[in-house]
């Protein structure tokens, strides 16, 4: 079946500007995290979506970013006001909450910020 | 605080030969773990997890293996082939929280 999308693939912004991240987990996948990937570096956990429970925020850098989900489907991670230092790679991915705890990953979006 | 680290960033390896990829938590709460692959340009992807009742556990030419005394966690890779060149990725979860990440190690497959 299909896999995890996120559009666009790729996003240059300028600096101040603002960017929306979209995100389409599997079908049928309570659970959707974002993540961040700066180049050569490991993955920074965002934030993460389960089913109607509050969204865990923990790992939002700033508040210029936030993220939203529409019920069990699409979400969308929003930055306000980009900075250089926003310049990455936002991964999203998601899960079956049924006891198993494997991440399927979109192919991402990479961000740059000039 | 919470950590998974790996002790190289890069391996390199002759074609047929096995790889052993290291990593290392902290956390000795960590009830799962899992090796992820990433490709150049896309995302990581699944390769096997280990629960923190076990202490091996293989899969098709892959075996994980966790210490946890020393908090251990190694990612073997039998007769390894140029399609294994990549960034792998280890990550640990404790309970329900989310994963954490370590930075990842090159592997480079030489032919």
């Amino acid at each position: 079946g299909a896999g995890v999308s996120q559009s666009p693939s790729n996003k240059v912004t300028e600096k101040g500007k603002d960017v929306e991240l979209r995100c389409d987990p599997i079908s049928g996948h309570t659970a959707l995290y974002w993540y961040r990937q700066r180049l050569g570096q490991g993955l920074e956990f965002l934030i993460y979506f389960q089913g109607n429970s509050a969204p865990d925020k923990s790992g939002l850098p700033s508040d210029r970013f936030s993220a939203e989900r529409t019920g069990e489907s699409v979400s969308t991670l929003t930055i306000q006001r980009t900075q250089q230092e926003d310049s990455a790679v936002y991964l999203c991915a998601s899960s079956l909450r049924d006891g198993t705890y494997e991440q399927y990953f979109g192919p991402g979006t990479r961000l740059t910020v000039t | 605080g919470e950590s998974v680290g790996l002790h190289l960033p890069t391996l390199s390896v002759q074609e047929g030969d096995n790889s052993i990829i290291n990593c290392a938590y902290s956390n000795s709460a960590s009830d799962y773990f899992i090796w992820y692959k990433q490709e150049s340009g896309k995302g990581p992807q699944f390769i096997i997890d280990i629960r923190s009742n076990m202490d091996k556990r293989q899969g098709q030419r892959v075996t994980v293996l966790l210490n946890k005394t020393v908090k251990h966690l190694s990612l073997q890779i039998a007769a390894t082939q140029p399609g294994d060149s990549a960034v792998y990725f280890c990550a640990d979860q404790t309970g329900a929280n989310n994963l954490f990440f370590g930075t990842g190690t090159r592997l480079t497959v030489i032919p």
